[in-house]
C-alpha cells in the first residue's frame, strides 16, 4: 500500500531539546494529520491541518501544512521525558471520511 | 468525545480457526470505519473500509473472503479474521471519524492484538 515518506526514522534526544520532523508525499494532500502513537494502543491525534501554508499550534507542538500540499513538518520544543513514542504524519482528502495514508514513522526517545 | 473502543485487547488463537474483533464508536455514530493492520516496528497500513448498509472496500492486496467485515450498525464494526494462520499474527486498529472541537478527522481505537499459534 501506499506510504508516505517521513523522516528522520529515528531521534534520540535529550530532555528540554527541540525536535524536528517531517513528511513529504509524490501526492497532494488536502488534509494533513500528526498523531503519536505509544506502544501497544492506538494513535492519537495531535494536530489536524486543513489548509495548504497553515501553521498550527498545540501547547509544544507546532506544525505546519507545506505550500504545495505535498508536506508538512511537525516540531516539538522543550522536550519531556513522555514525549517518548512514535509520531506519524498523514495525508488524508476533503472529508473526514476519506480515507489516511500514513508516513512511515519516527521513533522518539528522549533521555534525561 | 469521540472516543472508539476495541474488543478484544489481545486474543490468542489456533492456527485455523477465526476471530472476531469489534470496533464501537462509544459517543458518537459512524457511517464509515477504517481497519487498518500494523507489524511490528512498522507503520499502519489501511486493510478496508467498512459502510454502514453496504460492502465493505477493501484495498488492493487484502483478501475479502479472509478478512470478513460487517458494519452492523452506526456505532458497531466487525472484522472477522477467518481461518487464521500465523502470518496473520499482528496489531488490528480501527478508526472512526467524528467531529471533536475544531478537528473534523478520524479517532483511533486501542487496537487489538491477535497472536496465531
Amino acid at each position: 500500500g501506499q506510504q508516505l515518506n517521513q523522516s528522520p526514522q529515528s531521534m534520540f534526544i535529550q530532555e528540554g531539546e527541540d525536535v524536528s520532523m517531517n513528511c513529504t508525499s509524490s501526492s497532494i494532500f488536502n488534509t494533513w494529520l500528526w498523531y503519536k502513537q505509544d506502544p501497544g494502543e492506538g494513535p492519537v491525534l495531535l494536530i489536524a491541518l486543513y489548509k495548504a501554508g497553515e501553521l498550527t499550534s498545540n501547547g509544544r507542538l507546532t506544525a505546519q501544512f507545506g505550500i504545495t500540499r505535498k508536506d508538512s513538518f511537525l516540531n516539538i520544543s522543550a522536550s519531556i521525558p513522555s514525549d517518548v513514542g512514535i509520531y506519524f504524519c498523514a495525508g488524508q482528502g476533503s472529508y473526514n471520511t476519506d480515507k489516511l495514508i500514513f508516513g512511515t514513522g519516527t521513533r522518539l526517545q528522549v533521555f534525561p | 468525545g469521540a472516543v472508539v473502543s476495541q474488543h478484544p485487547s489481545r486474543v490468542i488463537c489456533k492456527s485455523g480457526t477465526s476471530v472476531k474483533i469489534e470496533c464501537r464508536s462509544l459517543d458518537f455514530q459512524a457511517t464509515t470505519m477504517f481497519w487498518y493492520r500494523q507489524f511490528p516496528k512498522k507503520s499502519l497500513m489501511l486493510m478496508a473500509t467498512s459502510n454502514e448498509g453496504s460492502k465493505a472496500t477493501y484495498e488492493q492486496g487484502v483478501e475479502k473472503d479472509k478478512f470478513l467485515i460487517n458494519h452492523a450498525s452506526l456505532t458497531l464494526s466487525t472484522l472477522t479474521v477467518t481461518s487464521a494462520h500465523p502470518e496473520d499474527s499482528s496489531f488490528y486498529i480501527c478508526s472512526a471519524p467524528s467531529l471533536v472541537g475544531f478537528s473534523d478527522t478520524q479517532y483511533f481505537g486501542p487496537g487489538t492484538r491477535l497472536t496465531v499459534l
